[in-house]
């Protein structure tokens, strides 16, 4: 149980163009979702926590504008990074929190690789 | 606020050996603290976790770590490495709040020579 899956697992898109980014939990649901960053070698850094039904928050330095999250439903959270540049290439993993649990845990997606061109 | 910070960004062991990544903590409320293990170019896997109770905590693959609340540390060991035990490691604490908001160590790599 508690799965979370990340689509596309990779891709590749051109400078100026807008990347979605889907996170689902395929077997509990999620009232809030996390949507971090990850560069290579380095941790994981919280852009946004995503609350189903209401507006991100979004993390200081976070461009909000940039990265639009919309949580329409207790299963996904969807990240679009609009007008991609090239040092928005990255890795985007996103997690997500059972409602059933008290003990903060969050299960992770597998990631996305965004290479922007 | 809370932070974490793992001594070591890189760890080497011969497999066989004792397995030792280190944590240490800060929070100005009881803490919960988790291990996650992340493979290349994948998402990260829960190891264990503490939240309140025995302060010895057992996780998947071997793994346990202890919750010292003297020394602010979480640190994680296992008694003897395995190949497969190659990958990096990220320590992370949260308040135990409704917020769950993670705060992740910088990872410390783990190698595994035969």
């Amino acid at each position: 149980g508690a799965v979370v899956s990340q689509h596309p697992s990779w891709v590749i898109c051109k400078s100026g163009t807008s990347v979605k980014i889907e996170c689902r939990s395929l077997d509990f649901q999620a009232t809030t979702m996390f949507w971090y960053r990850q560069f290579p070698k380095q941790s994981l850094m919280l852009m946004a926590t995503s609350n189903e039904g209401s507006k991100a928050t979004y993390e200081q330095g976070v461009e909000k504008d940039k990265f639009l999250i919309n949580h329409a439903s207790l299963t996904l959270s969807t990240l679009t990074v609009t007008s991609a540049h090239p040092e928005d290439s990255s890795f985007y993993i996103c997690s997500a929190r059972d409602v059933r649990t008290s003990e903060n845990e969050q299960y992770f997606g597998p990631g996305t690789r965004l290479t922007v061109t | 606020a809370q932070s974490v910070t793992q001594l070591g960004s890189h760890v080497s062991v011969s497999e066989g050996a004792l397995v030792l990544l280190r944590c240490n903590y800060s929070s100005s409320v009881p803490p919960y603290l988790f291990w996650y293990v992340q493979y290349p170019n994948q998402g990260l896997q829960l190891l264990l976790k503490y939240t309140t109770g025995a302060t010895l905590v057992k996780g998947i693959n071997g793994f346990e770590a202890e919750f010292k609340k003297s020394e602010t540390s979480f640190h994680l060991t296992k008694p003897s490495a395995h190949m497969s035990d190659a990958a990096e490691y990220f320590c992370a604490v949260s308040d135990g709040g409704q917020g769950g908001k993670l705060i992740f160590g910088q990872g410390t790599e783990l190698s595994v020579k035969p």
